[in-house]
């Protein structure tokens, strides 16, 4: 593994399913973030993670929860989708949280609720 | 949270330069940064700026005003692979970044 992985590279999902997009990255940094990327809304946070076992609220977080448990997990749950999660997503992660520290973000993960 | 503007399209000749401007409104500022995102990738990291005043970086360079509530990326001596959309993020006080809708650059032989 190389940065960041995210699983799978696309779904569709009927309405009401429960979904996990996994992701996974090996550079040892203590920040992930999950967002959606809409077409005309650009990027907007889900929920992010400070460092392993906390995690917060960020833009969008309704019908999606997180959870970290380690370094280098960071999976997404839609509890029962919906069609206005229809989307893509990305996983980012940054060393830290101040100063000049990029987000690095993973190659996405294409959802479509039916 | 924050209110980021920036142009939706700008068209630009191979070998020219380029300007696209963001504008923000933000409850506690905490750095600005500009992405690359071609076309079914990811964003991938371009410049940083905390500071007031321009960061050089080869071809692009990015500028900050702090008081004005504005950035701006600069592209110069423009390549086809140029071709992407430009996404200007700001972080606040939370280490959060919200981002802009984008700007599409597309590049013309």
């Amino acid at each position: 593994i190389a940065g960041i992985t995210q699983a799978p590279t696309s779904q569709i999902l009927a309405a009401g399913r429960r979904m996990t997009l996994r992701c996974t990255q090996d550079m040892r940094h203590n920040a992930m973030y999950w967002y959606r990327q809409d077409l005309g809304l650009g990027l907007r946070l889900i929920h992010y993670s400070n460092t392993a076992g906390t995690t917060g609220k960020g833009e969008v977080p309704d019908g999606y929860s997180v959870s970290r448990a380690n370094t280098d997990d960071f999976p997404l749950t839609l509890a029962s989708a919906v069609p206005s999660q229809t989307s893509v997503y990305f996983c980012a992660s940054s060393a830290t949280l101040g100063g000049f520290n990029e987000q690095f973000f993973g190659p996405g993960t294409r959802l479509t609720v039916l | 949270g924050q209110n980021i503007d920036q142009p939706t399209e700008m068209t630009a000749t191979e070998g020219a330069i380029v300007q696209i401007n963001c504008t923000y409104q933000t409850s506690g500022f905490n750095g600005l940064f500009w992405y690359q995102q071609h076309a079914g990738e990811a964003p991938t990291f371009l410049s940083y700026n905390v500071l007031d005043g321009l960061e050089e970086k080869g071809r692009f360079s990015s500028f900050l005003s702090r008081s004005k509530g504005y950035s701006y990326l600069l592209l110069k001596e423009l390549q086809m692979k140029d071709s992407a959309s430009y996404l200007c993020a700001v972080r606040d006080r939370d280490y959060k970044l919200s981002f802009g809708a984008g700007t599409t650059v597309t590049v013309r032989a």
